[in-house]
Parts: structure tokens; sequence; C-alpha cells
């Protein structure tokens, strides 16, 4: 059973690059069936697809988000990551990383998530 | 892309069966059979229950059901717990090889 877990600060000023790590056990990232996403959750909001990256490092983003978002892949640690930058109060929320199944593009494991704050 | 549209909530007696709407466009929920369905509690990880609009993943109950007719797909829980009032959202692949979510729908089991 793959897991997932998230890391990094729960604290981002304004106008800086909010950088998540996602470390997946049970399971490669270099897996030929899976992509990994990112996904977040604001407050008492519903849930927002930030981006995925394929084994080989190919990305798919939200058109919302792309202008600010990078997703990349480490095979070395089998952890993929997040940067979002020039974020603003507006991107505090929980982030998720998720296995992203490519035949059916579904998210079937998950981490437990983290809170990121946007504040000064 | 915009989210696709979930009644805000939704609500139901125990043992009762209640359907839950997701409605998209011919861009998402209509030009494919990748509707997913997740059950999220407060405070918690969205859970898979629906893939492939009508699949249930290994350990989850068969009285959850899922269907699609053209641009709106459907979550059907019968027999309603209480176990079951959570939040629900539906998702789907888009034309642009991205994924979008429903707002989400509240079930309050009366």
């Amino acid at each position: 059973q793959v897991q997932l877990q998230e890391s990094g600060p729960g604290l981002v000023k304004p106008s800086q690059t909010l950088s998540l790590t996602c470390t997946v056990s049970g399971g490669s990232v270099s897996s030929g069936s899976s992509y990994w996403s990112w996904i977040r959750q604001p407050a008492g909001k519903g849930l927002q697809w930030i981006g995925r990256v394929s084994p080989a490092g190919y990305t798919n983003y939200n058109p919302s988000l792309r202008s600010r978002v990078t997703i990349s892949l480490d095979t070395s640690k089998n952890q993929f990551s997040l940067k979002l930058s020039s974020v603003t109060a507006a991107d505090t929320a929980v982030y998720y990383c998720a296995r992203h199944l490519a035949a059916t593009h579904t998210f079937d494991s998950w981490g437990q998530g983290t809170l990121v704050s946007v504040s000064s | 892309q915009s989210a696709l549209t979930q009644p805000a909530s939704v609500s139901g007696s125990p043992g009762q069966s209640i359907t839950i709407s997701c409605t998209g466009t011919s861009s998402d929920v209509g030009g494919y059979n990748y509707v997913s369905w997740y059950q999220q509690y407060p405070g918690r990880a969205p859970k898979l229950m629906i893939y492939d609009v009508n699949n249930r993943p290994s350990g989850v109950s068969n009285r959850f059901s899922g269907s699609k007719s053209g641009n709106t797909a459907s979550l059907t829980i019968s027999g309603l717990q209480a176990e079951d009032e959570a939040d629900y959202y539906c998702s789907s692949y888009t034309s642009i090889s991205t994924v979008v979510f429903g707002g989400g729908t509240k079930l309050t089991v009366l």
C-alpha cells in the first residue's frame, strides 16, 4: 500500500515562494502507471487540482496557476515537490499530495495534508 | 477551467437513498468516462469511492454507485447510514489534460 507524506514550512510570507515535498513509500515515483499530483483546499472550501508530474518528468498544470507553479520529481529520493511563487493570502490552504493513476485519472492514495498559511 | 457544479447540500434519513449530481461540459464530464467521486470527513484527506463513472475500489460498500448521462454524472448512496455523513466531491479529466473538481456537496443524515 503506497503512502504519501507532505513536508515543508507551515508559514510563508506574501510574495515569497511556497515549497513542499511529498515523500512516497511503499511504491516508486518511477512507476509507469502513476502520475503524482498536488491538490489544495482552502479552509471551508472545495478541492483544487494544482498539477501533476509523470515518471518521465512531464508536467501538466491548472491553467489558473500555471504561471506560478513548478512540480518536479526526485527519483533518487522517491519524492516529488511543489513550488508556488508570488504567494498571497489566497494561497493559504491545506495542501495534499496524491498518487494519480494514469489509466483512470483517479487519486487513489493521498497524504494527510499540510496547512500552509501565507502571512507576514 | 471552471469547477464542476454540485449542489451545496443534500440530506436524507437513514435507510433512504440520495443522489448527488455533478454537471460539467462536453470538454470534461461529457467527453470522457473518467469521473471519480471522493468522500471527505472534516479534517481528513479525501477517500476514493467511485472511479471511471461507475467502478468501486476494493473495500468500498456496494451502497455507493455512480452513473453518467451527457454532461452530468451522479453518485447514489442507498441504504443511507449515519457514517455516510460527509462532504462528497466529483472530479473529471478534461480535454486539456488536466483534472477538475466539483465544488463539493455536504451530505447530512437526518
